[in-house]
């Protein structure tokens, strides 16, 4: 069966500093995407960034970036130059293919990001 | 782009009533949506996929019968939770999948519906 894991619950980062959030997952597929969603105080699911799992460069969106290690099923997310706004709880999602050209999410526990000012 | 909607936001019923929560994509088409719900400090589970003009895909322990969906439109799923009780009450957040022919198909979600059941 599918599983996400992140094993860090809480984090706190100081404003401006950079920041690593682990997720590692558990698949048989050789084709799957990988995702991270913030989830602010109000509860909206944002997405952050994606990842095919058939690419090996690493997907980076501004100040966000993942580090992908297929071989190691990892999939860390780096925030750089943290900013108030990215205080939130970050998922981590494994997206497997369901039939149909659709795909189901499977979601980490979620990591508690507190930026400190 | 991508949006996608939830109504309502909040809704407070009496136990054995039904309440009906829609989701729409409000700039794309979605042919399928998903289901999911989140108790408090937890993480999503999905409940049901959602196909339009299909029956729904439902996970194993959601009951069919208690949470009914709807999928009459490409732009529209609704949710209905029927006879509801209290241990119903939860978060309940829709996604939409946009199929972008390019990139990664992406599932987008809703703002949630918070229930609470008396």
């Amino acid at each position: 069966a599918q599983t996400v894991t992140q094993s860090q619950p809480e984090m706190s980062v100081q404003e401006a500093e950079t920041v690593t959030l682990s997720c590692t997952y558990d698949t048989s597929e050789n084709n799957y995407y990988l995702f991270w969603y913030k989830q602010p105080p109000s509860r909206q699911m944002i997405l952050v960034i994606r990842q095919e799992a058939y690419k090996q460069q690493n997907a980076t969106e501004n100040r966000f970036s993942v580090n992908f290690q297929k071989a190691a099923k990892s999939f860390s997310l780096k925030i750089s130059d943290s900013q108030l706004g990215d205080t939130a709880m970050y998922f981590c999602a494994l997206g497997e293919h369901s039939g149909a050209g659709s795909y189901q999410l499977t979601f980490g526990k979620g990591t508690k990001l507190s930026v400190i000012p | 782009g991508a949006v996608v909607s939830q109504h309502p936001s909040w809704v407070i019923c009496k136990s054995g009533t039904s309440v009906k929560i829609e989701c729409r994509s409000l700039d794309f088409q979605a042919t399928t949506m998903f289901w999911y719900r989140q108790f408090p400090k937890q993480s999503l589970m999905l409940m049901a996929t959602s196909n339009e003009g299909s029956k729904a895909t439902y996970e194993q322990g959601v009951e069919k019968d208690k949470f009914l969906i709807n999928h009459a439109s490409l732009t529209l799923s609704t949710l209905t939770v029927t006879s509801a009780h209290p241990e119903d009450s939860s978060f309940y957040i829709c996604s939409a999948l946009f199929v972008s022919g390019r990139s990664t198909d992406t599932q987008y979600f809703g703002p949630g519906t918070r229930l609470t059941v008396l």
